[in-house]
Protein backbone atom coordinates (compact mmCIF):
# COMPACT_ATOMS: atom_id res chain seq x y z
CA UNK A 1 0.00 0.00 0.00
CA UNK A 2 1.32 3.43 -0.56
CA UNK A 3 -0.11 6.79 1.21
CA UNK A 4 0.37 10.47 1.65
CA UNK A 5 0.49 12.71 4.61
CA UNK A 6 0.13 16.47 4.28
CA UNK A 7 -0.04 17.62 7.55
CA UNK A 8 -0.85 21.33 7.43
CA UNK A 9 -3.92 22.31 5.94
CA UNK A 10 -2.57 25.69 5.22
CA UNK A 11 0.32 27.42 5.19
CA UNK A 12 0.97 31.38 5.52
CA UNK A 13 3.66 33.10 4.77
CA UNK A 14 4.61 36.96 3.73
CA UNK A 15 5.69 37.64 0.51
CA UNK A 16 9.34 37.46 0.35
CA UNK A 17 9.90 35.08 3.18
CA UNK A 18 11.27 31.40 2.48
CA UNK A 19 8.34 28.89 2.28
CA UNK A 20 8.03 25.25 3.59
CA UNK A 21 4.82 22.62 2.50
CA UNK A 22 5.29 19.33 4.50
CA UNK A 23 4.96 15.96 3.15
CA UNK A 24 5.59 12.47 3.98
CA UNK A 25 4.72 9.21 2.39
CA UNK A 26 4.63 5.45 2.64
CA UNK A 27 5.22 2.77 0.35
CA UNK A 28 6.58 -0.19 0.63
CA UNK A 29 9.08 -0.38 -1.97
CA UNK A 30 11.10 2.86 -4.36
CA UNK A 31 9.23 6.02 -4.25
CA UNK A 32 8.27 8.58 -7.11
CA UNK A 33 7.38 11.65 -6.00
CA UNK A 34 5.39 14.55 -7.26
CA UNK A 35 4.14 17.86 -6.31
CA UNK A 36 1.49 19.38 -7.84
CA UNK A 37 -0.06 23.23 -7.81
CA UNK A 38 -3.94 23.71 -8.32
CA UNK A 39 -5.53 26.92 -8.97
CA UNK A 40 -9.20 27.38 -8.12
CA UNK A 41 -11.31 25.65 -10.55
CA UNK A 42 -8.59 24.36 -12.59
CA UNK A 43 -6.69 21.13 -12.69
CA UNK A 44 -3.14 20.40 -11.83
CA UNK A 45 0.03 21.72 -13.23
CA UNK A 46 3.12 19.87 -12.39
CA UNK A 47 5.75 21.40 -10.53
CA UNK A 48 8.54 18.93 -9.91
CA UNK A 49 9.31 14.68 -9.48
CA UNK A 50 11.88 12.54 -7.61
CA UNK A 51 12.65 9.63 -8.87
CA UNK A 52 16.08 8.32 -8.42
CA UNK A 53 19.74 10.55 -8.42
CA UNK A 54 20.04 14.00 -6.52
CA UNK A 55 18.00 14.49 -3.16
CA UNK A 56 17.63 17.80 -4.17
CA UNK A 57 15.02 18.32 -6.91
CA UNK A 58 14.41 21.76 -8.50
CA UNK A 59 11.20 22.29 -10.69
CA UNK A 60 9.23 25.32 -12.04
CA UNK A 61 8.95 28.49 -10.83
CA UNK A 62 11.82 28.75 -8.18
CA UNK A 63 10.31 25.94 -6.07
CA UNK A 64 12.84 22.83 -5.03
CA UNK A 65 11.91 19.94 -2.76
CA UNK A 66 14.48 17.33 -0.67
CA UNK A 67 14.14 13.83 -0.84
CA UNK A 68 14.65 12.27 2.60
CA UNK A 69 14.60 8.86 2.39
CA UNK A 70 15.47 8.38 6.40
CA UNK A 71 12.52 10.71 7.40
CA UNK A 72 10.10 9.61 4.71
CA UNK A 73 9.85 13.15 3.55
CA UNK A 74 9.35 15.13 0.47
CA UNK A 75 8.95 19.13 1.90
CA UNK A 76 8.57 21.88 -0.66
CA UNK A 77 10.28 24.90 -0.40
CA UNK A 78 10.82 28.03 -2.41
CA UNK A 79 13.49 30.67 -1.27
CA UNK A 80 11.21 33.55 -1.47
CA UNK A 81 7.50 33.85 -1.49
CA UNK A 82 4.94 35.40 -4.43
CA UNK A 83 1.65 36.34 -3.62
CA UNK A 84 1.04 34.60 -7.09
CA UNK A 85 2.06 31.27 -5.42
CA UNK A 86 -0.87 31.52 -3.07
CA UNK A 87 -2.81 28.16 -4.49
CA UNK A 88 -3.12 24.55 -3.60
CA UNK A 89 -0.60 22.20 -3.31
CA UNK A 90 -0.24 18.58 -3.57
CA UNK A 91 2.15 15.66 -2.64
CA UNK A 92 1.76 12.46 -4.53
CA UNK A 93 3.61 9.20 -4.67
CA UNK A 94 3.77 5.86 -6.77
CA UNK A 95 5.76 2.85 -5.66
CA UNK A 96 7.61 1.84 -8.45
CA UNK A 97 5.54 -1.24 -8.98
CA UNK A 98 2.10 0.33 -9.35
CA UNK A 99 0.65 2.72 -11.77
CA UNK A 100 -1.89 4.57 -9.82
CA UNK A 101 -0.57 7.75 -7.94
CA UNK A 102 -1.98 8.42 -4.60
CA UNK A 103 -2.37 12.25 -3.69
CA UNK A 104 -2.08 13.88 -0.20
CA UNK A 105 -5.38 15.76 0.66
CA UNK A 106 -3.56 19.44 -0.20
CA UNK A 107 -2.06 22.35 1.36
CA UNK A 108 -3.76 25.62 0.59
CA UNK A 109 -0.92 28.44 0.60
CA UNK A 110 -1.37 31.83 1.47
CA UNK A 111 1.34 34.38 0.30
CA UNK A 112 0.50 37.78 2.14
CA UNK A 113 2.04 40.96 0.22
CA UNK B 1 5.09 18.60 -25.32
CA UNK B 2 2.14 16.72 -23.10
CA UNK B 3 -0.77 18.46 -23.19
CA UNK B 4 -4.27 16.79 -22.33
CA UNK B 5 -7.41 18.56 -22.90
CA UNK B 6 -10.81 17.85 -21.28
CA UNK B 7 -14.34 19.03 -23.28
CA UNK B 8 -16.53 20.32 -21.72
CA UNK B 9 -14.60 22.61 -19.31
CA UNK B 10 -18.38 23.08 -17.19
CA UNK B 11 -21.53 21.14 -17.63
CA UNK B 12 -24.96 22.12 -16.03
CA UNK B 13 -27.06 19.25 -16.60
CA UNK B 14 -30.86 17.71 -15.12
CA UNK B 15 -30.90 14.87 -12.69
CA UNK B 16 -31.57 11.55 -14.82
CA UNK B 17 -29.51 12.54 -17.65
CA UNK B 18 -26.72 11.40 -18.72
CA UNK B 19 -23.41 13.50 -19.52
CA UNK B 20 -19.60 12.79 -21.15
CA UNK B 21 -16.87 14.33 -20.85
CA UNK B 22 -13.98 13.84 -22.84
CA UNK B 23 -10.42 13.93 -22.44
CA UNK B 24 -7.63 14.18 -25.48
CA UNK B 25 -3.78 13.97 -25.56
CA UNK B 26 -3.18 16.21 -27.75
CA UNK B 27 0.58 16.05 -28.87
CA UNK B 28 1.35 12.23 -27.60
CA UNK B 29 -0.24 8.62 -27.44
CA UNK B 30 -1.28 7.65 -23.73
CA UNK B 31 -1.75 4.14 -23.58
CA UNK B 32 -3.13 4.46 -20.08
CA UNK B 33 -5.63 7.67 -18.60
CA UNK B 34 -7.03 8.02 -15.64
CA UNK B 35 -10.19 9.79 -14.23
CA UNK B 36 -10.69 11.30 -10.83
CA UNK B 37 -13.20 12.97 -8.46
CA UNK B 38 -12.53 15.89 -6.38
CA UNK B 39 -14.88 17.72 -3.92
CA UNK B 40 -14.43 21.06 -3.27
CA UNK B 41 -11.35 21.41 -0.79
CA UNK B 42 -10.56 18.05 -0.86
CA UNK B 43 -8.09 15.87 -2.52
CA UNK B 44 -8.47 13.95 -5.67
CA UNK B 45 -9.49 10.17 -5.27
CA UNK B 46 -8.99 8.09 -8.22
CA UNK B 47 -12.15 6.70 -9.94
CA UNK B 48 -10.96 4.38 -13.04
CA UNK B 49 -8.15 3.15 -14.73
CA UNK B 50 -8.35 2.61 -18.22
CA UNK B 51 -6.43 1.39 -21.19
CA UNK B 52 -6.75 1.59 -24.75
CA UNK B 53 -8.54 -1.32 -26.09
CA UNK B 54 -9.51 -2.64 -22.76
CA UNK B 55 -11.73 -2.25 -20.07
CA UNK B 56 -11.68 0.20 -17.03
CA UNK B 57 -10.27 -0.92 -13.77
CA UNK B 58 -12.21 0.50 -10.94
CA UNK B 59 -11.73 1.46 -7.62
CA UNK B 60 -13.25 0.49 -4.48
CA UNK B 61 -16.40 2.16 -4.08
CA UNK B 62 -16.93 3.47 -8.01
CA UNK B 63 -19.66 2.51 -9.39
CA UNK B 64 -19.12 1.17 -12.76
CA UNK B 65 -22.51 1.00 -14.12
CA UNK B 66 -22.71 4.32 -13.01
CA UNK B 67 -19.74 6.07 -14.29
CA UNK B 68 -19.14 4.37 -17.93
CA UNK B 69 -15.52 4.95 -19.34
CA UNK B 70 -14.21 4.12 -22.70
CA UNK B 71 -10.48 4.36 -23.71
CA UNK B 72 -11.30 3.79 -27.68
CA UNK B 73 -7.79 5.28 -29.03
CA UNK B 74 -4.58 6.44 -27.93
CA UNK B 75 -5.34 10.05 -27.71
CA UNK B 76 -8.97 9.88 -26.41
CA UNK B 77 -10.85 8.40 -22.97
CA UNK B 78 -14.18 9.59 -22.42
CA UNK B 79 -15.93 9.29 -18.92
CA UNK B 80 -19.80 9.33 -19.03
CA UNK B 81 -21.91 9.86 -15.94
CA UNK B 82 -25.35 7.89 -16.25
CA UNK B 83 -28.41 8.81 -14.80
CA UNK B 84 -27.07 11.77 -13.17
CA UNK B 85 -27.73 13.28 -9.68
CA UNK B 86 -26.95 16.25 -7.36
CA UNK B 87 -24.67 14.26 -5.26
CA UNK B 88 -22.19 13.58 -8.60
CA UNK B 89 -21.89 17.36 -8.73
CA UNK B 90 -17.99 17.39 -8.98
CA UNK B 91 -14.67 18.52 -10.26
CA UNK B 92 -13.86 15.47 -12.61
CA UNK B 93 -10.38 15.49 -13.85
CA UNK B 94 -8.17 13.21 -16.36
CA UNK B 95 -4.50 12.31 -16.67
CA UNK B 96 -2.95 10.81 -19.20
CA UNK B 97 0.34 8.60 -18.65
CA UNK B 98 2.88 8.58 -21.79
CA UNK B 99 4.93 5.37 -22.47
CA UNK B 100 5.50 2.09 -19.86
CA UNK B 101 2.84 3.18 -17.71
CA UNK B 102 5.24 1.75 -14.57
CA UNK B 103 7.80 4.62 -15.32
CA UNK B 104 5.54 7.23 -17.01
CA UNK B 105 4.90 10.56 -15.95
CA UNK B 106 0.91 11.65 -15.55
CA UNK B 107 -0.35 15.07 -17.30
CA UNK B 108 -2.91 16.05 -16.14
CA UNK B 109 -6.43 17.90 -18.31
CA UNK B 110 -7.72 21.09 -16.88
CA UNK B 111 -11.08 19.60 -15.15
CA UNK B 112 -14.49 19.41 -16.08
CA UNK B 113 -17.19 21.00 -13.65
CA UNK B 114 -20.47 19.32 -13.66
CA UNK B 115 -23.53 20.55 -11.23
CA UNK B 116 -26.38 18.51 -11.42
CA UNK B 117 -29.57 20.40 -11.05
Amino acid sequence: AQSVAQPEDQVNVAEGNPLTVKCTYSVSGNPYLFWYVQYPNRGLQFLLKYITGDNLVKGSYGFEAEFNKSQTSFHLKKPSALVSDSALYFCAVRDQGYSTLTFGKGTMLLVSP
Amino acid sequence: GAVVSQHPSWVICKSGTSVKIECRSLDFQATTMFWYRQFPKQSLMLMATSNEGSKATYEQGVEKDKFLINHASLTLSTLTVTSAHPEDSSFYICSAARGQVYSAEQYFGPGTRLTVT
